[in-house]
């Protein structure tokens, strides 16, 4: 089964500190996995996916194939980090997305 | 580039209603895949659609839901005979294909709220 998992509803982390939001996935093969923002009033957008190997915006995210993980790490939280964020993991075929319930970060000035 | 555009934003209907809900992709792009958020969980995905054809709509209920993307105008999808179980946030989102790199692009969602 395709499937996503965000264990943390809910994350606060004081201005400066590093931050981990935790994504473990079920995927047979090798999948290809994302991390989507929601910033307060704004729609969800695309914040890095693992094949490009990007950081953006201080975020990183490794792909832990022994893990089944997707952790996506900052070493300094921001304020304006504080957002909904979503992992998700394109399905076989391509055509769709495997959304996990979401992990709301507060960054605490 | 406007972006993805949905309307209505939010919606309202009484038990029994039609709902239907309208995505415009973004200019250039001829693939739209809407999901649904409940309450408290991750977006799920419904169907997939390309230019006057579904190609997977694995993820759409057997029944009272449908989903066209005409040649000309938005994509609708349409929740016949409403039930307070489909309350939630559907959102549309869009892609130039399906390759590796190409992402999806979100909509603002619609929120359907069944009295």
């Amino acid at each position: 089964a395709q499937r996503v998992t965000q264990p943390e509803k809910l994350l606060s982390v004081f201005k400066g500190a590093p931050v981990e939001l935790k994504c473990n996935y079920s995927y047979s093969g090798s999948p290809e996995l994302f991390w989507y923002v929601q910033y307060s009033r704004q729609r969800l957008q695309l914040l890095l996916r693992h094949i490009s190997r990007e950081s953006i915006k201080g975020f990183t995210a490794d792909l832990n194939k022994g893990e089944t993980s997707f952790h996506l790490k900052k070493p300094f939280a921001q304020e304006e980090d504080s957002a909904m964020y979503y992992c998700a993991l394109k399905g076989r075929t391509g055509n769709q997305f495997y959304f996990g319930t979401g992990t709301s970060l507060t960054v605490i000035p | 580039n406007a972006g993805v555009m949905q309307n209505p934003r939010h919606l309202v209907r009484r038990r029994g209603q039609e709902a239907r809900l309208r995505c415009s992709p973004m200019k250039g792009h001829s693939h739209v895949y809407w999901y649904r958020q409940l309450p408290e969980e991750g977006l799920k995905f419904m169907v997939y659609l390309q230019k006057e054809n579904i190609i997977d709509e694995s993820g759409m209920p057997k029944e009272r839901f449908s989903a066209e993307f005409p040649k000309e105008g938005p994509s609708i999808l349409r929740i016949q005979q409403v039930v307070r179980g489909d309350s939630a946030a559907y959102f549309c989102a869009s892609s130039l294909s399906t390759g590796a790199m190409d992402e999806q692009f979100f909509g603002p969602g619609t929120r359907l709220t069944v009295l």
